[in-house]
């Protein structure tokens, strides 16, 4: 079936630092591949997503590129803020198995 | 309503003892999704609904688990016999459905089980 492969956390950096999270998938046909994020205290929120091979999904500095050659998804913001501090989840949806499936989550903490 | 409720937001039971979870979606929503999260652990998924469709039960942890959605809106998870091990946050989400569409996320039910 389908699952979601994501980098173990958590993950410490400081403010301003490059961040990367990496995601991997295993699917088959053309799945949408989302991120989700949970700030403290709050909900899950949707950060971005891309419903196809070679799309960019962008939010708040963050992006990340639907490669299906690789079959990765992975997150990136080249200058994090203490405010990202939270928990992201990478997840997708296939037709035909419309549930999401999640990764693991990775928590990530800035520093000042 | 504005969003995904869930009800009660928080809940304490006796080990043994059976719960009621609610879920109310946000309206026009035909896709419906609990999923657990436990202490530390990632999003594991429960049962998903879509429109009149045969849920996906696929991710109940066993038969003491059940859930129903009346009149394709309201959700309800039933829990009989809780067991310590079921003390996690039980989330609620809905979406348009269609496969690529986002899932809302009510603020989640923390079950703790003494």
């Amino acid at each position: 079936g389908d699952s979601v492969t994501q980098m173990e956390g958590p993950v410490t950096l400081s403010e301003e630092a490059f961040l990367t999270i990496n995601c991997t998938y295993t699917a088959t046909g053309y799945p949408s591949l989302f991120w989700y994020v949970q700030y403290p205290g709050e909900g899950l929120q949707l950060l971005l997503k891309a419903t196809k091979a070679d799309d960019k999904g962008s939010n708040k500095g963050f992006e990340a590129t639907y490669r299906k050659e690789t079959t990765s998804f992975h997150l990136e913001k080249g200058s994090v803020q203490v405010s990202d501090s939270a928990v992201y989840f990478c997840a997708l949806t296939n037709f035909g198995n419309e549930k999401l499936t999640f990764g693991t989550g990775t928590r990530l903490t800035i520093i000042p | 309503g504005a969003g995904v409720s869930q009800s009660p937001s928080n809940k304490v039971t006796e080990k043994g003892k059976d719960v009621e979870l609610r879920c109310d979606p946000i309206s026009g929503h035909t896709a419906l999704y609990w999923y657990r999260q436990s202490l530390g652990q990632g999003l594991e998924f429960l049962i998903y609904f879509q429109g009149n469709s045969a849920p996906d039960k696929s991710g109940l942890p066993s038969d003491r688990f059940s859930a129903e959605r009346t009149g394709g809106s309201v959700s309800t998870l039933t829990i009989q016999r809780t067991q310590q091990e079921d003390s996690a946050v039980y989330l609620c989400a809905s979406s348009v459905g269609g496969g690529n569409t986002e899932a809302f996320f009510g603020q989640g039910t923390r079950l703790t089980v003494v």
